[in-house]
């Protein structure tokens, strides 16, 4: 089946120490999406691509980094992972040439001691 | 102008009973509409959808009903059930170019009780 898929499904990491959370779709979508999402709130809207064009949100810190090396793998960097960065992170997939329904994966758990 | 407004934040329902989200946008160049579905530990998944030419839409047991003029639209999930119980979202859309972000509402957690 179709799908967007979030390796790990958990992650835990120190104060401080570099993280990356990966993302693969099989569904051949041109814009791929990074959300976060904290307890009980919204999706939050970190960046996205559209082919390579790279967008980020304005309130994105700079801690956040995305790569995207092909369509198909999308990967989210975060440099120095403070307390506050805590959440499930979201990975989500659209075609530009429709309503952008968003295809979500299943997220990754991100834990900061 | 760029929010979308979600009430209630927390809903209990009975079984059987119609379940009511209500969202309110100011931004009037929003033309797409859809509701997302979210169970704990995983990611949203669109459950439903409206554009703002037609003032209804039905599949199964879950409706949007759409008011372009008073800029509202919301969700009646009709008999509801405990597998109901989980966290929506309304969001909207501007353009067709698949490069702008949904704006999301901040959510309603649904529980369905027996």
């Amino acid at each position: 089946d179709a799908m967007v898929i979030q390796n790990p499904r958990y992650q835990v990491t120190q104060f401080g120490k570099p993280v990356t959370l990966s993302c693969s779709q099989t569904l051949n979508h041109n814009v791929m999406y990074w959300y976060q999402q904290k307890s009980s709130q919204a999706p939050k809207l970190l960046f996205h691509y559209y082919d390579k064009d790279f967008n980020n949100e304005a309130d994105t810190p700079d801690n956040f980094q995305s790569r995207r090396p092909n369509t198909s793998f999308c990967f989210l960097d975060i440099r120095s992972p403070g307390l506050g960065d805590a959440a499930m992170y979201l990975c989500a997939t659209s075609r530009a040439d429709s309503y952008n329904e968003q295809f979500f994966g299943p997220g990754t758990r991100l834990t900061v001691l | 102008q760029q929010q979308v407004k979600q009430s209630p934040q927390s809903l209990i329902v009975q079984k059987g009973g119609i379940s009511i989200i209500n969202c309110a946008y100011e931004n009037t160049a929003f033309d797409y509409f859809p509701w997302y579905q979210q169970f704990p530990g995983k990611g949203p998944a669109l459950l439903i959808a409206i554009r703002p030419d037609v003032s209804e839409k039905k599949e199964g047991r879950f409706t949007i009903s759409f008011n372009k003029s008073a800029k509202q639209f919301s969700l009646h999930i009709m008999d509801s059930q405990p597998g109901d119980s989980a966290t929506y979202f309304c969001a909207a859309l501007t353009g067709f170019s698949g490069n702008t972000p949904l704006v999301f509402g901040k959510g309603t957690r649904l529980s369905v009780i027996a």
